[in-house]
């Protein structure tokens, strides 16, 4: 069982469309993580958000972080081919093994 | 400042033999955590270094061993390889500063067991 769940899985979209991937999990974070992972490298981190309720931008990337801090979201706005690429969300735990853990993924493909 | 690199990029072994990995991460960076990455099983957490210690562990078998040194460059040892190990190891660095427990990730090392 996943601790974050990530869905969807897989996306197929259009130049110029927008798009919405989530992240969500039945436990609390002190913070929450996207990255974006393309082929043959390691993952980047695009964004941190900490606070229940938060929204960062970066860009045409609005991220959001739940009131009771349990999920995420990533809006895409008007979406390119160089968005293209493997998302991850993680959860930093307070406690626990591993401090870090990351959802599935989803894979975003924009085509031209 | 430079980023995490690992070495080799790429590597083929056959099942049985050993295997070790090497990681450098961003100056300054303290923790380095170990990743195995596949398509069927996402992102897995095998362990993370802090000062030369093991500070935490993920669930793999022993086969799967690291260690870190006075310079903080850690190195990842797979023993008897199995086919399941063909995957892309991932090296990652954290700072301890203010900025909370966030991972630069290297490009991998593709391992490659037949």
């Amino acid at each position: 069982t996943q601790l974050l769940e990530q869905s969807p899985q897989f996306l197929s979209i259009q130049e110029g469309e927008n798009l919405t991937v989530y992240c969500n999990s039945s436990s609390v974070f002190s913070s929450l993580q996207w990255y974006r992972q393309e082929p043959g490298e390691g993952p980047v981190l695009l964004v941190t958000v900490v606070t229940g309720g938060e929204v960062k931008k970066l860009k045409r990337l609005t991220f959001q972080f739940g009131d009771a801090r349990k999920d995420s979201s990533l809006h895409i706005t008007a979406a390119q081919p160089g968005d293209t690429g493997l998302y991850l969300c993680a959860g930093e735990r307070e406690w626990g093994a591993q401090k870090l853990v990351f959802g599935q993924g989803t894979r975003l493909t924009i085509n031209p | 400042k430079a980023g995490v690199t690992q070495t080799p990029r790429y590597l083929i072994k056959t099942r049985g033999q050993q295997v070790t990995l090497s990681c450098s991460p961003i100056s300054g960076h303290r923790s380095v955590s170990w990743y195995q990455q596949t398509p069927g099983q996402g992102l897995q957490f095998l362990f993370e270094y802090f000062s030369e210690t093991q500070r935490n562990k993920g669930n793999f078998p022993g086969r799967f061993s690291g260690r870190q040194f006075s310079n903080s460059r850690s190195e990842m040892n797979v023993s008897t390889l199995e086919l399941g190990d063909s995957a892309l190891y991932l090296c990652a660095s954290s700072s301890t500063g203010l900025n909370r427990y966030e991972q630069y990730f290297g490009p991998g090392t593709r391992l490659t067991v037949t």
